[in-house]
């Protein structure tokens, strides 16, 4: 069965640092997508970033990275230089191509970022 | 381009009654999916539409069900509402998967749905 898991329930930093966010999941299948949103106070889901399960370079966009590992099932997300504006709920998610076309999403991280 | 519309965004119910919660998915999108992110649980899957059909449902009662309509628009009602079903009911909507490479939803800014 398909399964994302975010350890970390809650997460604070100071402003300026680095945090990694983890997600772990499980799929039987080998075709799949990975996501990150992000939900500020507002409540809207502000999509990041979709990976395939056939691309497993590391990605970079701004503050934001992400690495992906399919040998530890393993899509993390790293926000460097954080920002007060970065504090929000992070979610990680799957769907799996074939199988399903729902995304199922992780519980979620809160992150505070303390000026 | 407007994004995916919510309304309304607040609701307060009485349990028992029913609640209707309507979307309008972003122009040219035929997939609109319903969440329910209740308090400590996370988004959870509950229906998906695309092209007037419902293509998949989550483990919710029936009580939970919804419609879309030719414009792609979607309701979603409950139905003798229960303190718990008080959540965040999120819609979102895509281009049906096969015909977008950048497959992904974009989410609506959600309904509080609050039961007393």
């Amino acid at each position: 069965a398909q399964k994302v898991t975010q350890a970390q329930t809650e997460i604070s930093v100071v402003e300026k640092e680095d945090v990694t966010l983890d997600c772990v999941y499980e799929t039987r299948d080998t075709t799949y997508y990975l996501f990150w949103y992000k939900q500020p106070p507002s409540g809207e889901l502000v999509f990041l970033i979709r990976r395939n399960s056939f691309d497993e370079q590391n990605e970079i966009s701004g503050r934001y990275s992400w690495n992906f590992q399919k040998s530890t099932s393993s899509f993390n997300f790293t926000i460097t230089a954080s920002q007060v504006v970065d504090s929000a709920v992070y979610f990680c998610a799957l769907s799996e191509v074939v199988r399903d076309d729902k995304i199922i999403f992780g519980k979620g991280t809160r992150l505070h970022i303390l000026p | 381009e407007a994004g995916v519309t919510q309304s309304p965004t607040h609701l307060i119910k009485t349990r028992g009654q029913q609640a209707t919660l309507r979307c309008s998915p972003i122009s040219g999108h035929t997939s609109v999916y319903w969440y329910q992110q209740a308090l400590g649980l996370g988004l959870q899957f509950l229906l998906w539409y695309d092209e007037g059909e419902e293509r998949n449902r989550g483990n919710f009662p029936p009580r939970f069900s919804g419609r879309q309509f030719p414009n792609y628009s979607s309701e979603l009602n409950v139905n003798a509402l229960e303190l718990e079903d008080s959540a965040l009911y999120l819609c979102a909507s895509s281009l049906e998967r096969n015909r977008t490479p950048n497959y992904g939803y974009t989410f609506g800014s959600g309904t509080r749905l609050t039961v007393v």
